[in-house]
């Protein structure tokens, strides 16, 4: 089971460059998350969605943009990078809205901004 | 909005030994309580989690209790082994979306043989 899966893993880029994260899920969950991962930061919710065409913005959204065309898949785009931005960015996704349910990882993308 | 505050580490212990990583949190109402696992290089994993007061959560010998009165989940395990070795996270919900979390800093815990 493919479950969560994010592409890249690793990534260099040049302040001021453009890139999209991948991130898919083989599960048909209708809500998908991301977040960034900082030292001594816990884990920030940059943009969420709750389903095909619906996105909304997180804790720490500036800089970022997000898309859902498909329930499958949901980019995250550095429209700028910057090097505030050097994190590892998580991907998320949740079957339900329901009390306590549970989230589904994909394994990381580290980025680098120099 | 809904917060946590978690212990924060590291944590190094003993195979054996007693684990208790602590957790607090504020909330609006009763939400759901999570820890959540990552083991090195991979992405968070759910370990456990209770849905209502006096719950308590458990999975691979931990446990945690929902505690109304404290406002707290702490995290325990009465013999950790070398493959526990791993950064813990709490969490509960952001706000008053179950899809949404906000989580503490992580601890990261380390057991030697």
């Amino acid at each position: 089971n493919a479950g969560v899966t994010q592409t890249p893993k690793f990534q260099v880029l040049k302040t001021g460059q453009s890139m999209t994260l991948q991130c898919a899920q083989d599960m048909n969950h209708e809500y998908m998350s991301w977040y960034r991962q900082d030292p001594g930061m816990g884990l920030r919710l940059i943009h969420y969605s709750v389903g095909a065409g619906i996105t909304d913005q997180g804790e720490v959204p500036n800089g970022y943009n997000v898309s859902r065309s498909t329930t499958e898949d949901f980019p995250l785009r550095l429209l700028s990078a910057a090097p505030s931005q050097t994190s590892v960015y998580f991907c998320a996704s949740s079957q339900t809205g329901g009390r306590g349910t549970e989230a589904f990882f994909g394994q990381g993308t580290r980025l680098t901004v120099v | 909005g809904n917060s946590v505050t978690q212990m924060e580490g590291p944590v190094t212990l003993s195979e054996e030994a007693f684990l208790t990583i602590n957790c607090t949190y504020t909330a609006t109402g009763y939400p759901s309580l999570f820890w959540y696992v990552q083991y090195p290089g991979e992405g968070l994993q759910l370990l456990l989690k209770a849905t209502k007061a006096d719950d308590k959560g458990s999975n691979k010998g931990f446990e945690a209790t929902y505690r109304k009165e404290t406002t707290s989940f702490h995290l325990e395990k009465g013999s950790v082994q070398v493959s526990d070795s791993a950064v813990y996270f709490c969490a509960l919900p952001l706000g008053g979306s179950n899809y949404k979390l906000t989580f503490g800093k992580g601890t990261l815990l380390t057991v030697n043989p």
